[in-house]
This record gives C-alpha cells, structure tokens and sequence, in this order.
C-alpha cells in the first residue's frame, strides 16, 4: 500500500519569505499522480499543485512550485513571498494510475506566516 | 461551480446510536471518498466508491459502512456510534481519471457522547 509522509507538523515563516514543506512517499508504482492540498482555517480544502511522475519538470503555479524527486520518493512544496493568506494546513497526497484509485493523504504541516 | 455538500457541519450523537453521514456532489463525478480527519494524523480513508453501488474499503474502515445508490450521492454510516468516532469527516469527489483534482466538502465535526 501506498503511505505518504510529512514529517514537520509545524513550520512558520515569515510574511514575504520562502518556505519549504516537506513530503515523502512510498510506491512501487512508475505511474502516479502527486498533490498538495491547502486547508485554511474555513476547513475548505483546496488544490494548490499537482506534478505527473512520468514530468520530469517541476510544477509551478504562482508562488508555489514544487521539488520532486522521483528515485528519492520526495515532493516538496516551496512557497515564495509568503503571503498572511497562506496560514494554513497543508496536506501532501498521492493517487496512483488508473481510475477508480484511492487519494492517500499526509499528516499534513500547519504552517504560520507571521506578519 | 463544482459542489460538494456535507449534510451537517456538527453533529452529536449517543454512544450506540446509528449514524447517517450524507454528501452530495453536483457535477456527475465518478469517484467519491469518506475521510476523517484528525489532529497529527492527517485524513485518513475510510472509504471510496468508484461507480453506484461499487465501494472499496480504505485504510480505517472498521465501525463504518457506505452506500452508494445514485451517482451523486454517498452515505457513510456509523453502525453503532462509538466515543472514538468522535472526529471531522470529510467527503470528496473527483472524475475517474487519476490526475483530476479531488472535490470537498465543508466536513461534518461529529462529537459521539
């Protein structure tokens, strides 16, 4: 079974500094699908970046981006010029090919931007 | 916009009690997931459905069933209600295809007394 790690519960940082979350998994699958979900305070969780395994180039979506490491089973989330509205719970996921297939979740990083 | 809607946001219950847990997403998404959600261990899965009337069980399922009878619908029950039930659940949806993101809803913080 797939597991995914996060290994800081807490990190802060902050307002307008860089930030970077940690996330490692483990498979035994090449083809799969990584995430990162954001949780704010209002409980609605939120998509902020996805990377397919077979991309060898990182995804970015705004100030966020992301370090994956395929052989190291590692996906990392760097937010740039952290912004108050980051303040957040965010949560690592894995989802392998194929439809139908299970969303495996993280412990997730509460993460702080302090003013 | 894409919908995902929790029946209740709180809810309490007895111990022994049969709970119903409902979420309804509106946009014909193949996939749907129970979660629950507590502190230092992230979400974790109770179950899924990939297709009315298919069901999986996830990592925790123990205590827990699920129906699916229309798309659009899925209900997570609580047999019997137990203190260690006491949790956020968290309902989600997606297209079948992997890379689709997933859907929530708002979560239902669900006290069992």
């Amino acid at each position: 079974a797939q597991t995914v790690t996060q290994s800081q519960p807490e990190m802060s940082v902050q307002e307008a500094e860089t930030v970077t979350l940690s996330c490692t998994y483990d498979t035994s699958e090449s083809d799969y699908y990584l995430f990162w979900y954001k949780q704010p305070p209002s409980r609605q969780m939120i998509l902020v970046i996805r990377q397919e395994a077979y991309k060898q180039q990182n995804a970015t979506e705004n100030r966020f981006s992301v370090n994956f490491q395929k052989a190291a089973k590692s996906f990392s989330l760097k937010i740039s010029d952290s912004q108050l509205g980051d303040a957040a719970m965010y949560f690592c996921a894995y989802r392998s090919q194929g439809s139908g297939s299970r969303l495996t979740f993280g412990e997730g990083t509460q993460l702080t931007v302090n003013p | 916009d894409v919908k995902v809607t929790q029946s209740s946001r709180y809810l309490v219950k007895r111990t022994g009690e049969k709970v119903f847990l409902e979420c309804v997403q509106d946009m014909d998404h193949e996939n749907m997931f129970w979660y629950r959600q507590d502190p230092g261990l992230g979400l974790r899965l109770i179950y899924f459905s990939y297709d009315v009337k298919m069901k999986e069980k996830g990592d925790i399922p123990e205590g827990y069933s699920v129906s699916r009878e229309k798309k659009e619908r899925f209900s997570l029950i609580l047999e019997s209600a137990s203190t260690n039930q006491t949790s956020m659940y968290l309902c989600a949806s997606s297209r079948g295809q992997a890379r689709t993101e997933a859907f929530f809803g708002q979560g239902t913080r669900l006290t069992v007394v």
